[in-house]
């Protein structure tokens, strides 16, 4: 069946670096979107990328979708410890039905 | 979210017992979702509904059994047939069709005792 796999798992970086975490899909995608979930919370929808190459911006956060549609990336410049938490990508099928398929998400962890 | 109410956050279940997990949400959202998410794992789909009256199994729809009689309300239930039900269930809504982002309730957390 149709997997969307995202590494890194897990990324330690300290305050100010820059992270980046990348998903790739089995299928071609009808869209990407990115979420967060802070420890303990629920995930937050951050942005959706639907065109073949879009690049987003959201101030220090990048999204990027493939000339594919079948990898996205999300880039974080300048970590803060507010970005502390879970980032999972979740890829649309070009069905009709509105599910979407999760990545197995990143951790970000940020050191002060 | 403050439009989708999942009740009750923590929820102890015995061997052979049926238990059910509430979702309500008053987004006017025609489509809802159930997710189950492990620790340090993503978020699997356990069942779906895109309008009242109708759902679709998700990837992992063993053991659990849902209902959508209103809209705005998709309730869970997990079976005494799922052998392993401890973990976090999410509740999503969202406009019905693809490309649609979907709002999620606070979630559920179940345990055997």
């Amino acid at each position: 069946g149709q997997q969307v796999m995202q590494i890194p798992q897990y990324q330690h970086v300290q305050e100010g670096e820059d992270f980046t975490t990348y998903c790739n899909s089995s299928t071609t995608l009808s869209n990407i979107q990115w979420y967060k979930q802070r420890p303990g919370g629920h995930p937050v929808f951050l942005i959706q990328l639907v065109k073949s190459g879009e690049v987003k911006k959201q101030k220090r956060l990048t999204f990027q979708f493939g000339e594919a549609k079948k990898n996205s990336s999300l880039h974080i410049t300048a970590t803060q410890t507010t970005d502390v938490g879970t980032y999972f990508c979740a890829g649309g099928s070009s069905s009709n039905t509105g599910k979407l398929i999760f990545g197995q998400g990143t951790t970000l962890q940020v050191k002060p | 979210d403050g439009g989708i109410t999942q009740s009750p956050k923590y929820l102890f279940r015995k061997e052979g017992q049926n238990v059910t997990l509430s979702c309500e949400q008053n987004l006017n959202h025609d489509a809802m979702y159930w997710y189950r998410q492990d620790p340090g794992q993503g978020l699997r789909l356990i069942y779906y509904s895109q309008i009242v009256n109708d759902f679709q199994k998700g990837d992992i729809a063993e053991g659990y059994s849902v209902s959508r009689e209103k809209k705005e309300s998709f309730p869970l239930t997990v079976t005494s047939a799922q052998k392993n039900p401890t973990a976090f269930y999410l509740c999503a809504s969202s406009s019905y069709g693809s490309n649609q982002p979907q709002h999620f309730g606070d979630g559920t957390r179940l345990s055997i005792l």
